[in-house]
């Protein structure tokens, strides 16, 4: 079945301690980006990844790194997470290697940091 | 000023009846326009991609109109099962290949 898969979809965690969030497509596609959903806001880019080693800043990249060592696979990590870090996170995928594809959304991960 | 506005709604319509609702968007160097329908904080799916010739697909119809710079979504005959917050996407330009900017989302509550 294709999919885009992260894990965890929840955690909660404390300020300052280091986390990784998962994401893996098995559809082959190029392009791959994260985005955060807060109430009121939308969801808002924080990184995409055009191909394998090729990533880009969102609208919202601070506080966040992200790596793309491999085509399935596209980790967000908190270095130091802050509370205003609480919300839903969402990967996408897409087929081109541009955002204006069709994008295939990961099931979101709910983070709360106290 | 957000890159793309979208009347939040809620939207209440009866089953059966007609909605539309716009969203606007600032940068007039937007080459691609979406709508995404997503459920209850699930994850949003791709509802239609929207033509400068719009288009229509079964009871959804997609206007886009460069010079106001908005895009349209149009629900005719509404089921309980369109009930969802209803997103615009919107690619920012050539310069900007990898980016994508929703709106906020309008919600549409169906009643029977």
């Amino acid at each position: 079945e294709a999919q885009v898969t992260q894990n965890p979809r929840y955690l909660i965690t404390v300020t300052g301690k280091k986390l990784t969030v998962t994401c893996s497509q098995n559809m082959n596609h190029e392009y791959m980006s994260w985005y955060r959903q807060d109430p009121g806001l939308g969801l808002r880019q924080i990184y995409y990844s055009m191909n394998v080693e090729v990533t880009d800043k969102g609208d919202v990249p601070e506080g966040y790194k992200v790596s793309r060592k491999e085509k399935r696979n596209f980790p967000l990590i908190l270095e130091s997470p802050s509370p205003n870090q609480t919300s839903l996170y969402f990967c996408a995928s897409s087929i081109g290697r541009q955002s204006s594809y069709e994008q295939y959304f990961g099931p979101g991960t709910r983070l709360t940091v106290t | 000023r957000k890159e793309v506005e979208q009347d939040p709604g809620p939207f209440n319509v009866p089953e059966g009846a007609t909605v539309a609702f716009n969203c606007t968007y600032s940068n007039s160097a937007s080459q691609s326009f979406f709508w995404y329908r997503q459920d209850c904080r699930k994850e949003p799916k791709l509802l239609m991609s929207v033509y400068s010739s719009g288009n229509e697909d079964g009871r959804f119809t997609a206007q886009l109109n460069r010079a106001s710079q908005y895009i349209s979504l149009l629900i005719r005959d509404s089921k309980l099962s369109d009930s969802a917050t209803y997103l615009c996407v919107v690619t920012p330009g050539a310069d900007s290949w990898g980016k994508l900017q929703f709106g906020a989302g309008t919600q549409v509550v169906v009643t029977p």
